[in-house]
């Protein structure tokens, strides 16, 4: 069974701070993975899509790592903005199901 | 295009109702899921299906049923409703399997009384 940890928890940094979201899983056998935020009581956005074959994914201030064979994936956030305050999701993906990680809440101070 | 889109976005049911959750997507996706995400646990897998026709149990699919019997809907089935199962519940389609993105539905916030 896959496990997903995402460290830290919650997060809260002043604006214009560079984040670095990180998540880990137990199994390395994994076809892609993605990174969602969500608002509170809202559904998931996606943010990045990272197949098993790239190294890195970039969108915009957003950038993520996949190091498949030691399960870590890392999210940037450059020059973060109140904006970017939310729940931030990663899912590896594995047999046509994602598994999710509990999250990590960042607060972005004006 | 609506995406994927979820009705009701609110329920309350009594302990034993039964009720459908309703699922459709507009996009010709082939795989659709259902989740459930409760406080400080990652979204769980209830059930999915691979086209229509064909669905599988996911990682907590007990008291709950689903068919696929068009490429658009995947409807949710709570048979006898149970107050474990209160709960906010998202589906998710991709237009293939393993190296395609998924997107989610707005969610249905269910309270079981």
């Amino acid at each position: 069974k896959q496990e997903v940890t995402q460290i830290p928890a919650a997060l809260s940094v002043p604006e214009g701070e560079n984040l670095v979201l990180n998540c880990s899983f137990t199994d390395s056998a994994i076809y892609n993975l993605q990174w969602f935020r969500q608002d509170p009581g809202k559904g998931l956005t996606s943010l990045l899509l990272i197949q098993s074959s790239q190294r890195e994914q970039t969108s915009g201030r957003l950038n993520a790592s996949l190091d498949k064979s030691s399960g870590r994936s890392t999210l940037y956030i450059a020059a973060s903005q109140p904006g970017d305050s939310a729940t931030y999701l990663c899912a590896p993906k594995h047999d046509y199901k994602l598994s999710f990680g509990a999250g990590t809440t960042v607060t972005v101070r004006a | 295009n609506a995406g994927v889109t979820q009705t009701p976005k609110f329920q309350v049911l009594k302990t034993g109702q039964s009720m459908t959750l309703q699922c459709a997507q507009d996009m010709n996706h082939e795989y659709m899921s259902w989740y459930r995400q409760d406080p400080g646990m990652g979204l769980r897998l209830i059930h999915y299906s691979v086209g229509a026709g064909i669905t599988d149990q996911g990682e907590v699919p007990n008291g709950y049923n689903v068919s696929r019997s068009t490429t658009e809907d995947f409807p949710l089935r709570l048979l006898s409703a149970a107050p474990s199962q209160t709960s906010v519940y998202f589906c998710a389609s991709s237009y293939g399997g393993q190296g395609y993105e998924q997107y989610f539905g707005p969610g249905t916030r269910l309270t079981v009384t």
